[in-house]
């Protein structure tokens, strides 16, 4: 069964940093292109970052480049992304998502459940 | 960046009536070289994450029941559930692939009348 399983994250200050993971099963992570997408509470769906199956381009929102950084693991089947100068307004529900194929212009087939960053003082 | 924008932003319809929600680009997401749309739609009931239920604007998801059709061309799209039940209480969201960013609609919430 194809899963994906988020961890990481939590309540951190302004200006702090986290690392949200996203382990894959049932399929090779490396073999599709990954996404990121947040969800601020309350609100819609908002696409974060991405990384292509082929060749390992990385894509970001405006909102988020650089201060985040996306990266994978192939040896651990794991999808990351790295939270630097954490905003208040990146509080939400980070999903981790698979893509159809290997590149990044691509519609998201399996979702992971969440996980919740919360940045406050 | 291309701009999503659905309507209504929710509806209340009947057990067993008709949905119809809309999505409109800002810029088309046909492309010409395959004649495929990149709109996809996806539906997020409270407390879950999203699920995938439309490709290309109009192929759906395996599992997907046949009440859901989309529909459309260029800019302009359609979500219809056919016959309104229950468990299709959710918000509905459609997301263009065509470019980066990729971009998502505002969301349609669909209630039981």
């Amino acid at each position: 069964e194809v899963q994906l399983v988020e961890s990481g994250g939590g309540l951190v200050q302004p200006g702090g940093s986290l690392r949200l993971s996203c382990a894959a099963s049932g399929f090779t992570l490396s073999s599709y292109a990954m996404t990121w997408v947040r969800q601020a509470p309350g609100k819609g769906l908002e696409w974060v970052s991405a990384f292509s199956g082929s060749g390992g381009g990385t894509y970001y929102a405006d909102s988020v480049k650089g201060r985040f950084t996306i990266s994978r693991d192939n040896s651990e089947n794991t999808l990351y992304l790295q939270m630097n100068s954490l905003r208040a307004e990146d509080t939400a529900i980070y999903y981790c998502a698979k893509m159809y194929q290997q590149l990044v212009l691509n519609y998201m087939d399996v979702w992971g459940k969440g996980t919740t960053v919360t940045v406050s003082s | 960046d291309i701009v999503m924008t659905q309507s209504p932003d929710s509806l209340a319809v009947s057990l067993g009536e008709r949905a119809t929600i809309n999505c409109k680009s800002s810029q088309s997401v046909l492309y010409y070289s395959n004649n495929k749309n990149y709109l996809a739609w996806y539906q997020q009931k409270p407390g879950q994450p999203p699920k995938l239920l439309i490709s290309w604007a109009s192929a759906r998801e395996s599992g997907v029941p046949d009440r859901f059709s989309g529909s459309g061309s260029g800019t302009d799209f359609t979500l219809t559930i056919s016959s309104l039940q229950a468990e299709d209480v959710a918000i509905y969201y459609c997301q263009q692939y065509s470019g980066t960013p990729l971009t998502f609609g505002g969301g349609t919430k669909v209630e039981i009348k």
